[in-house]
């Protein structure tokens, strides 16, 4: 079992639909969360980045971490045909665990005009 | 821009052959990374350099070997490549290490296909 689950996807919606891109994670230790933006022929740029559980918005997106369920979530709300791209979740431990950061396979997202 | 600089783009080399990706940072950069990228995988952690002068291990080392030239430069050797190492190779760097509150800065890419 990999350490990070992530759907593949692809995802397809309607230009203005609410997405919900999630992971699931089996390590309890991971106290650092991290959402990454990739688009094709590119590198991951972060997106968001939060510590231990809650939720975190930063305009359109709001990142919401439950360690309890050990399940992470990524929402876009008024997704824009700019917004295709994989997102990646990425996790960490933090120095307990060397600092090692785990990324999850991504999900592509494609939203239509 | 600033950021990450990964050379070549693109490199199509034959079994046994070997190359350097070269990458460089211009963001004063403590810790520099090499992950690859395969379809299904997520980005798997290559080696490491957590300062200037020291490198380590990551979760898929073998067949690779590493030098941080300088702060600046951190440098993957493909010593006799192999089809199993064809993949999107990335480099990254942090300030600190692990990169948790302010994320990596990744470079483009380079596509590796071994043949």
């Amino acid at each position: 079992q990999k350490e990070v689950e992530q759907d593949p996807g692809p995802l397809s919606v309607p230009e203005g639909a609410i997405v919900s891109l999630n992971c699931t994670y089996s390590n309890s230790a991971f106290q650092y969360f991290m959402w990454y933006r990739q688009y094709s022929r590119k590198g991951p740029e972060l997106l968001m980045y939060t510590y231990s559980s809650g939720n975190k918005e930063d305009g359109r997106f709001t990142a919401q971490v439950d360690k309890s369920s050990k399940y992470i979530s990524l929402f876009i709300r008024d997704s824009q045909p700019s917004d295709s791209a994989t997102y990646l979740c990425a996790m960490s431990e933090g120095r307990t665990g060397g600092f090692k950061t785990i990324f999850g396979a991504g999900t592509r997202l494609f939203v239509k005009a | 821009n600033a950021g990450v600089t990964q050379t070549p783009k693109f490199q199509v080399l034959k079994t046994g052959q070997s190359m350097t990706l070269q990458c460089a940072q211009d963001m004063n950069h403590n810790s520099m990374y090499w992950y690859r990228q395969d379809p299904g995988m997520g980005l798997r952690l290559i080696y490491y350099s957590a300062s200037e002068g020291t490198t380590d291990k990551g979760e898929v080392p073998n067949g690779y070997n590493v030098s941080r030239l300088n702060k600046r430069e951190f440098s993957l050797r493909l010593e006799s490549a192999a089809p199993s190492q064809t993949s999107v190779y990335f480099c990254a760097s942090s300030e600190g290490l692990g990169g948790q509150r302010d994320g990596y800065t990744f470079g483009s890419g380079t596509r590796l296909t071994v043949v």
